[in-house]
């Protein structure tokens, strides 16, 4: 059974900009969650998302968002660029919201 | 919120000794408790968990402890490789109202010399 695959693996960008990052989950898992990684600050939560619905969010700006759809592949979109959102942003997938999380690779954002 | 300590953030041990990494966590409503192995260039993989209502859990030369009372739980690898060389994380689960979210520790870089 193919993992978690994460979209694009690398990418670099500048002040201002926005991205947008794609994630696939296993399948026939229906839970997505998402993480930001950086040296500083570790993992820390972003969103979870069941059903197309997100019924979580991490503490951080409105500038991320995302959303997930009915094949529950999810994408995660930050507007605004700033240097401090340079990070290691992993996708997680579950069964259900409540069981094992697997992680994908990361997409490796570097804002200039 | 939930807070997780880990310790310690680096850990240096010969081959063929054994490794513990401890966590703390601050939410009693806490049920699940994962651990993560993280090598260079790749996500975080799952090497074991535990539920709240288990003490103990073991898996070939890993195995996890839990006290909930002292709301701690730990990761012991013996036998330890070079390949066990990585990041270790845990977490905490966090499962309320408004949804479900892992809350994980800092990290432990783990090196196994030869």
């Amino acid at each position: 059974k193919a993992g978690v695959t994460q979209t694009p693996r690398y990418l670099i960008k500048t002040r201002g900009q926005q991205v947008t990052l794609s994630c696939s989950p296993i399948s026939g898992h229906r839970s997505v969650s998402w993480y930001q990684q950086t040296p500083g600050q570790g993992l820390q939560f972003l969103f979870e998302y069941f059903s197309e619905t997100q019924r979580n969010k991490g503490n951080f700006p409105g500038r991320f968002s995302g959303r997930q759809f009915s094949n529950s592949r999810s994408e995660m979109n930050v507007s605004t660029l700033e240097l401090g959102d340079s990070a290691l942003y992993l996708c997680a997938s579950s069964l259900f919201p409540e069981e094992t999380q697997y992680f994908g690779p990361g997409t490796r954002l570097l804002v200039l | 919120g939930e807070n997780v300590e880990q310790h310690p953030s680096t850990l240096s041990v010969q081959e063929g000794d054994s490794a513990v990494i401890k966590c703390t966590y601050s939410d009693s409503a806490s049920n699940y408790f994962p651990w993560y192995k993280q090598e260079l260039g790749k996500g975080p993989q799952l090497i074991i968990d535990i539920r709240s209502n288990v003490g103990e859990k073991k898996d070939q030369r890993i195995a996890v402890t839990l006290n909930k009372t002292a709301k701690h739980f730990s990761l012991h690898i013996t036998e330890t490789q070079p390949e066990d060389s990585a990041v270790y994380f845990c977490a905490a689960s966090i499962d309320s109202n408004s949804g479900y979210a892992l809350n994980f520790g800092k990290g432990t870089s783990l090196l196994v010399t030869p």
